[in-house]
């Protein structure tokens, strides 16, 4: 079974804080994303990643970064986190292509 | 742009009670559709991905049909059960590349 971990399920920090949230897959897949969840606004997607130290911009890229240097591991970065990014984080990854995406459990980051 | 709808917001049935989730979609130039199952606080789970070239997928008491030409999916699930109960939300590529246009979700819950 695919499986895709995120570092922790919750997480309360501090305005003005660095935030790292980090997702690992066992699969070997190429393509990981980071999403994020919120009430009537549904999923939306952050950044993507289709190979190591490959990015490309979702279509809420504001406020975040990504790192991507292993191919297991894709990492969110909030270089200063503020209160309107408190949120659920949802990280997924896939095989190269329009595939079937898999998802981790999610992390309900509250900024503070 | 890919739009995705999946109307109504929530549904309430009786326990046994066949019932019929609905997904549609703008664009019917489609690789795939995905169907996914989410629990309160929780992540995705993968239910069933159906191919554009296919006009049904089947996992146990679940169906999934694509009528692509009519922008249309729809997820059958039978016999329902109280654990039957949970959000359920239906995605699309959009295009060649791997990144999901997702519907708002459909949350049911399921009467003992």
């Amino acid at each position: 079974d695919v499986k895709v971990t995120q570092s922790s399920r919750y997480l309360v920090k501090r305005t003005g804080e660095k935030v790292f949230l980090e997702c690992v897959q066992d699969m070997d897949h190429e393509n990981m994303f980071w999403y994020r969840q919120d009430p009537g606004l549904g999923l939306r997607l952050i950044y993507f990643s289709y190979d190591v130290k490959m990015k490309e911009k979702g279509d809420i890229p504001e406020g975040y970064s990504v790192s991507r240097e292993k191919k297991e591991r894709f990492s969110l970065i909030l270089e200063s986190a503020s209160t309107n990014q408190t949120s659920m984080y949802l990280c997924a990854s896939s095989l190269r292509g329009p595939n079937e995406q898999f998802f981790g459990p999610g992390t309900r980051l509250t900024v503070l | 742009k890919q739009e995705v709808t999946q109307i109504p917001a929530a549904l309430s049935v009786p326990e046994g009670e066949n019932l019929v989730l609905n997904c549609s979609f703008t664009d019917s130039a489609i690789y795939n559709l995905q169907w996914f199952r989410q629990d309160p606080g929780k992540g995705l789970t993968s239910l069933l991905l159906i191919q554009s070239s296919q006009r049904e997928q089947t996992s146990g008491r679940l169906n999934a049909s694509l009528d692509k030409s009519s922008g249309r999916s729809t997820l059958y699930i039978a016999a329902s059960q109280p654990g039957d109960s949970a959000t359920y939300l239906c995605a699309v590529p959009a295009g060649a590349n791997s990144k999901l246009t997702f519907g708002k979700g459909i949350t049911l819950s399921v009467r003992p």
